[in-house]
């Protein structure tokens, strides 16, 4: 069974720093490709990042271009999102999702929710 | 402003058919037919239900259909029921910087 596991959400000031990261399971990681997409209070899904299966391509939505670093572990099966220079626009809840040729995620995690105030 | 325009509820009763449009343009739902539908309900993790505009992953009832025309791709269920009520969002690739666009959301209420 594919199971994705977000984890390192919680409140943090603006301008401070956090690191998400995605536990995969039931499938082989190092043959995806994955996003995070996160999606604010009330609010709908908004795309924030891309990384090919390799690590070697990368993509930022331009909200969080310079802010955000995505990577991934193969041999942890694992997946990561560095934020710094968080804004209170940033407050969201974040998925990890699997992509597959045609969409940005066929599984997603549960989310982990980010809350940027003082 | 979400990149892909949708309305911003529907509603139908039990055992009707709607359908729910998501309109963007030729750089991501005209230009390419990997546009993609996902149902979420309060609390809950998106779930794919139509990839490539009109193929349902495994699983997903096949009440719920995709079709696309032009810059517009469409959602239809049909024979409404209560537990379909929910939030649905489309999505497209785009040729843009952002690689992966979505629809601003449409609420589904079941009467």
């Amino acid at each position: 069974e594919v199971q994705l596991v977000e984890s390192g959400g919680g409140l943090v000031q603006p301008g401070g720093s956090l690191r998400l990261s995605c536990a995969a399971s039931g499938f082989t990681f190092s043959s995806y490709e994955m996003n995070w997409v996160r999606q604010a209070p009330g609010k709908g899904l908004e795309w924030v990042s891309y990384i090919s299966s390799s690590g070697s391509t990368i993509y930022y939505a331009d909200s969080v271009k310079g802010r955000f670093t995505i990577s991934r572990d193969n041999a942890k099966n694992s997946l990561y999102l560095q934020m710094n220079s968080l804004r209170a626009e940033d407050t969201a809840v974040y998925y990890c999702a699997r992509e597959t040729p045609g969409e940005p995620g066929d599984y997603w995690g549960q989310g982990t929710l980010v809350t940027v105030s003082s | 402003q979400s990149a892909l325009t949708q309305p911003a509820s529907v509603s139908g009763s039990p055992g009707q058919s709607i359908t729910i449009s998501c309109t963007g343009t030729s750089s991501d739902v005209g230009g390419y037919n990997y546009v993609s539908w996902y149902q979420q309900h309060p609390g809950k993790a998106p779930k794919l239900m139509i990839y490539e505009v009109s193929n349902r992953p495994s699983g997903v009832s096949n009440r719920f259909s995709g079709s696309k025309s032009g810059n517009t791709a469409s959602l239809t269920i049909s024979g409404l029921q209560a537990e379909d009520e929910a939030d649905y969002y489309c999505s497209s690739y785009t040729s843009s910087s952002t690689l992966w666009v979505f629809g601003g959301g449409t609420k589904l209420t079941v009467l």
